[in-house]
């Protein structure tokens, strides 16, 4: 079985402020993660993933993200938010005992501030 | 760079009928999904297809919904008699190996009145 959690549904940040949003997944094989942005009205578009190797991994438009086995997280980061980084962001896992399915968080919607 | 497609972009139907969404996944790949996201809410796994058949499905895959690969290019979900609450964005998705990421079409909204 796998989940993942979001912890926070909403998140406001000041445009150049540090974003941080978290992840955490529980998983009954090694997970496969994902970072997903999704913008009003449009699909899903893949912002990072952790497959094996290195735990801190990079993505699209700045943002990086840790894989920590020990707490079971995988939180995703921006050293400075752009007001373009405004929209709808889903952790996922994948596990691939599961037929390749992904499981999704709820969600957290970032709002940036100028 | 290669995309899934999904056609229509929206779909508008009564309770009861019956609507067929299509997906055109990467031509290489082999594994293909449908998920489904109700209006503010989290995207949800629906069905796994593999080898032209279904690998894993979820309860909300009863036996009103249908998935078929008819001519080695589509993959389409059907639902037969459709209900208020099928509302929802349905998502296609595809990847070459079920470790990899999966590319996500960019969904049909389908509205049942």
């Amino acid at each position: 079985a796998q989940s993942v959690t979001q912890l926070g549904s909403h998140v406001s940040v000041s445009e150049g402020a540090l974003v941080l949003l978290r992840c955490n997944y529980s998983s009954s094989v090694p997970p496969y993660l994902f970072w997903y942005v999704q913008y009003p009205n449009q699909g899903l578009q893949l912002l990072l993933k952790y497959t094996t190797g290195a735990t801190l991994v990079k993505g699209i438009n700045g943002f990086e993200a840790e894989f920590k086995k020990s707490e079971t997280s995988f939180h995703l980061t921006k050293p400075s938010a752009h007001m373009s980084d405004a929209a709808e962001y889903f952790c996922a896992v994948t596990g691939y005992t599961n037929a390749g399915k992904s499981t999704f968080g709820d969600g957290t919607t970032l709002t940036v501030k100028p | 760079e290669p995309e899934v497609t999904q056609t229509p972009s929206h779909q508008v139907t009564q309770m009861g009928q019956e609507v067929i969404l299509r997906c055109v996944p990467i031509s290489n790949h082999l594994y293909f999904y449908w998920y489904r996201q109700i209006l503010g809410q989290k995207v949800e796994f629906l069905v796994s297809f593999y080898n032209n058949e279904i690998s894993e499905k979820s309860e909300i895959f009863d036996d009103q919904f249908s998935v078929e690969r008819p001519d080695g290019s589509n993959f389409t979900l059907k639902i037969r008699s459709t209900k208020l609450e099928d509302s929802a964005m349905y998502f296609c998705a595809s990847t070459r190996d079920k470790l990899y990421e999966q590319y996500f079409g960019p969904g049909t909204r389908l509205t049942v009145t």
